[in-house]
């Protein structure tokens, strides 16, 4: 099983606030992917990506995918209450998917 | 349009008791069906996946089944549940690639 470690594990900011959160593992992933989750629902998948060093956007959301395909970052821009949830990280072969611990991020109001 | 349907979405159980939870998927054919359970606000443990109807990959060593009679129903069964089976069940299916969409999730509590 290759280990996905992700931090903080929780982040509490103010609305139009920024944040990062980071996902790191030892293993080079042919891909990751990043899932957000809201209490009591399954993860909804937000993007895959692929390449090293590749950057996407959605939205106010940016993705960055490592070098070295070993780690991740995700960085939010101006958060709103709506961006609050658990931010999962996960990858590996696509049959055995390995989730990292999440974020949980609070945006205030 | 695809869609996961899981049931049912939440469940009190006693110690020892039997367990059926069920998902079932539309909208695509030939899917790979996966059960997880998660920890409470922590990531998910992959259980169970099934690339084909009665192809059962088994995970992680427990007092859990699982069983796929139809190309798009997926069953996670136990005998006799534990304390620690207690979690938040997830269904979820992929086509080509990674995991795409996940069901809403059955949470069982174990007493």
């Amino acid at each position: 099983t290759q280990l996905l470690e992700q931090s903080p594990q929780f982040l509490s900011i103010q609305e139009g606030e920024n944040l990062t959160v980071y996902c790191n593992s030892s293993s080079v992933f042919s891909s990751l992917q990043w899932y957000r989750q809201e209490p009591g629902e399954g993860p909804v998948l937000l993007v895959t990506v692929v390449t090293g060093g590749e950057v996407k956007k959605l939205k106010r959301l940016t993705f960055q995918f490592g070098d070295a395909r070993k780690d991740s970052s995700l960085h939010i821009t101006a958060a709103q209450p709506g961006d609050t949830g658990l931010y999962l990280c996960a990858g590996g072969p696509d049959y055995k998917l390995s989730f990292g611990a999440g974020t949980t991020v609070t945006v205030r109001a | 349009s695809q869609t996961i349907h899981q049931w049912p979405a939440t469940l009190v159980q006693p110690v020892g008791s039997p367990l059926s939870l069920e998902c079932t998927v539309e909208g695509t054919s030939n899917p790979n069906l996966y059960w997880y359970r998660q920890a409470a606000g922590r990531g998910l443990q992959l259980l169970f996946y099934s690339v084909g109807i009665g192809q059962i990959s088994s995970e992680v060593p427990q007092n859990l089944s699982a069983s796929r009679p139809q190309d798009r129903q997926f069953i996670l069964s136990s005998k006799k549940l534990l304390l620690s089976d207690s979690g938040f069940y997830l269904c979820a299916w992929s086509v080509a690639g990674p995991i795409q969409f996940f069901g809403p999730g059955t949470r069982l509590t174990v007493l």
